[in-house]
């Protein structure tokens, strides 16, 4: 099966700086790859997400790139706020035609955002 | 209000009980499937379901079952608990056909197993 890493486990980062987190990938016939924040006792929630026919997709503040030739994509959040303070999950999956089949997450990255 | 919602939200059990974790969607989502979530680990499948009747196994599908009688509900039931499912359970669904993709979680339920 699939599987998914995801780094770092941990990042701190100063308010209105930026923030990376990185996510590889093992299956080649992966083709959708969506993020997840989780706040503390909640569910996670998608943020966003992309297909592998796309390499960047940006929604305000979030962005993600996809090099489907390295089997690495990436979450960048620009203007970090407190409130993104969460647990960001990555996760890929072969999509079987219009339905999402195994979805395999990364471990987490705790990202603390400090005032 | 629609969404998934997943019963009970506590749960502990003694080794060798059988228990069913319930979820229900009021969404019309074909997919809908169940995930532990343990310190480190991030999120594993258990089992998923497209549709009415069908379902398949995930990553760690030993000590679980389910069924899929209806696409509002899919219950998760552990036959023997042990320590070692001890976890947060997450029940997550979505559409399938041109909108799929964005999976809905649940608020989870915690299971202690002793």
């Amino acid at each position: 099966g699939e599987n998914v890493e995801q780094h770092p486990s941990t990042l701190s980062v100063q308010e209105g700086d930026s923030a990376v987190i990185k996510c590889t990938y093992s299956d080649s016939a992966s083709n959708y790859f969506p993020w997840y924040k989780q706040e503390l006792g909640k569910g996670p929630q998608l943020i966003i997400d992309i297909r592998s026919n796309v390499g960047e997709k940006k929604d305000q503040r979030i962005a993600v790139t996809l090099n489907k030739t390295a089997k690495h994509f990436s979450l960048h959040i620009t203007e970090t706020q407190p409130e993104d303070s969460a647990v960001y999950f990555c996760a890929a999956t072969q999509a079987r035609g219009s339905t999402l089949g195994r979805l395999y997450f990364g471990r987490g990255t705790q990202l603390t955002v400090w005032p | 209000n629609a969404g998934v919602t997943q019963t009970p939200k506590f749960q502990v059990l003694k080794t060798g009980q059988s228990m069913t974790l319930q979820c229900a969607q009021d969404m019309n989502h074909e997919y809908m499937s169940w995930y532990r979530q343990d310190p480190g680990m991030g999120l594993r499948l258990i089992h998923y379901s497209v549709g009415a009747g069908i379902t398949d196994q995930g990553e760690v599908p030993n000590g679980y079952n389910v069924s899929r009688s209806t696409t509002e509900d899919f219950p998760l039931r552990l036959l023997s608990a042990a320590p070692s499912q001890t976890s947060v359970y997450f029940c997550a669904s979505s559409y399938t056909g041109a909108r799929f993709g964005k999976l809905l979680f649940g608020s989870g339920t915690q299971l202690s197993v002793l």
